[in-house]
């Protein structure tokens, strides 16, 4: 089976451009998160969404921050406009069951310069 | 909010070495989770722990949830080149948003063959 898929492994933008990360779950799964993993500060939670709506987005930074979750199996993290700061490397996970189960994509690396 | 500190913070091993990690918290956890991060990859759920005072293995990589609900550990026995990752413990939030999981920083573990 599929796992979390993620899009694009490797982004470099300039700060002040739109950067938009992709994200499918696993089929099936319910919770979907985006996570920010920096040397500074570890694994962050960014957003939680369950069945496709927005429960907790404490963990977004800014209003520059943006997710969405149209439908089970896409979800998207904007980043307009983007700063050095953000660069990190950002995780789509997806789980069934709560309590920590989760299951991580690749991730995508963002270095915005 | 809640904190987990894991310890050591990195390991230089032989192969064939045994590992212990462990990681404390000033709260109690009702579960106790640890993930392995390989470079240029997401983590990977290795052993979930329910149950204060468990003792659940995974092959070669023993867990234990401890019997105050405060710490956990891991040990790996006769480590490998291939167990060169980041091992994180994470539990979920108390307080009803179980959804939120609290990651530590991470233990760096390099093997050399």
């Amino acid at each position: 089976d599929a796992g979390v898929i993620q899009s694009p492994r490797h982004e470099v933008t300039e700060m002040g451009q739109e950067v938009t990360l992709r994200c499918k779950p696993i089929s099936g799964h319910n919770s979907l998160f985006w996570y920010r993993q920096t040397m500074m500060r570890g694994l962050e939670l960014l957003i939680y969404f369950n069945n496709n709506v927005p429960i907790d987005d404490s963990g977004m930074p800014e209003d520059r921050f943006s997710a969405k979750m149209p439908n089970a199996s896409f979800s998207t993290l904007k980043i307009q406009p983007s700063e050095p700061r953000d660069s990190a490397v950002y995780f789509c996970a997806s789980s069934l069951v709560l309590a920590g189960e989760l299951f991580f994509g690749e991730g995508s690396r963002l270095t915005v310069l | 909010g809640q904190q987990l500190n894991q310890s050591p913070q990195s390991m230089f091993i032989q192969e064939g070495e045994d590992v212990s990690m462990n990681c404390t918290s000033s709260s109690i956890f009702n579960t106790w989770l640890w993930y392995k991060q390989e470079p240029g990859e997401g983590p990977v759920l290795l052993i979930a722990l329910y149950k204060a005072g468990e003792l659940t293995s995974n092959g070669r990589l023993t867990a234990q949830f401890g019997i105050t609900r405060k710490d956990s550990f891991l040990n790996i026995s006769a480590s490998i080149p291939s167990d060169v990752g980041i091992y994180f413990c994470a539990g979920p939030n108390s307080g009803g948003s179980n959804y939120k999981l609290t990651f530590g920083k991470g233990t760096l573990l390099t093997v050399n063959p």
